[in-house]
């Protein structure tokens, strides 16, 4: 099992460019999460998933698109991006809670650094 | 209001030593985790230690112990007998089973602990 894996590891932009991060996990998780982390600020909640062509809003979603047509991929767009958006971007998967309960280990991926300038 | 609090930016501790890493939590949830990650220089998450809100016992793991104090809403991080590849960042985070967004954790700003010999 890979796990959960992102794609690309870094990537450096240019204001207003678009671009597309993937994440995959291959352990059949319903749930899925991307998060950003800036210095300082810990990881927060950009969007999340609870299954296949579902997704949801979290805490700091401006600027971003998610899609989840398979169940195994996440998908997160930056239409324009801005320097704002410069961070590391984690993804992160876990069963459904209804079946595992509180305690189910959120699986993370290793990052994406993006550098937009 | 915070979910997650870690007080302390940075820790030094010597090789061998213990050394706690505080956190508090807030939430009016009866039934939640709470989580400890490690993030090294190489950036991954990785996941420590967790504890039940209706756990009695605190948890173990090794030379992580997970200090938690219901009534303070604390669960703070022991390290015994600290190690070189100690050093690195430490994140608490809370998942709420109520949440309105599934799964999700919260994190706290982290933690830098830097062990030296």
């Amino acid at each position: 099992n890979a796990g959960v894996t992102q794609t690309p590891k870094f990537r450096v932009l240019k204001t207003g460019q678009s671009m597309t991060l993937l994440c995959a996990q291959d352990m059949n998780h319903e749930y899925m999460y991307w998060y950003r982390q800036d210095p300082g600020m810990g990881l927060r909640l950009i969007h999340y998933s609870v299954g296949e062509g579902t997704t949801a809003k979290g805490e700091v979603p401006d600027g971003y698109n998610v899609s989840r047509l398979k169940k195994q991929n996440f998908l997160l767009g930056l239409e324009s991006a801005a320097p704002s958006q410069t961070s590391v971007y984690f993804c992160a998967s876990i069963n459904d809670l209804r079946l595992a309960g509180v305690l189910e280990t959120q699986y993370f991926g290793p990052g994406t650094r993006l550098l937009v300038l | 209001a915070q979910k997650i609090t870690q007080t302390q930016p940075g820790m030094f501790v010597q090789e061998k030593e213990a050394v706690t890493l505080d956190c508090t939590y807030d939430t009016s949830d009866q039934s939640y985790g709470l989580f400890w990650y490690k993030q090294p220089s190489s950036g991954e998450m990785i996941f420590l230690i967790y504890q039940g809100s209706y756990d009695e016992q605190n948890a173990t793991e090794g030379r992580y112990s997970l200090n938690f104090q219901k009534a303070r809403k604390s669960a703070n991080l022991v390290i015994s007998a600290s190690q070189l590849g100690d050093s690195a960042m430490y994140f608490c985070a809370m998942r709420e089973l109520g949440g309105s967004t599934l799964g999700r954790l919260y994190f706290g700003r982290g933690t830098q602990l830097t062990v030296w010999p």
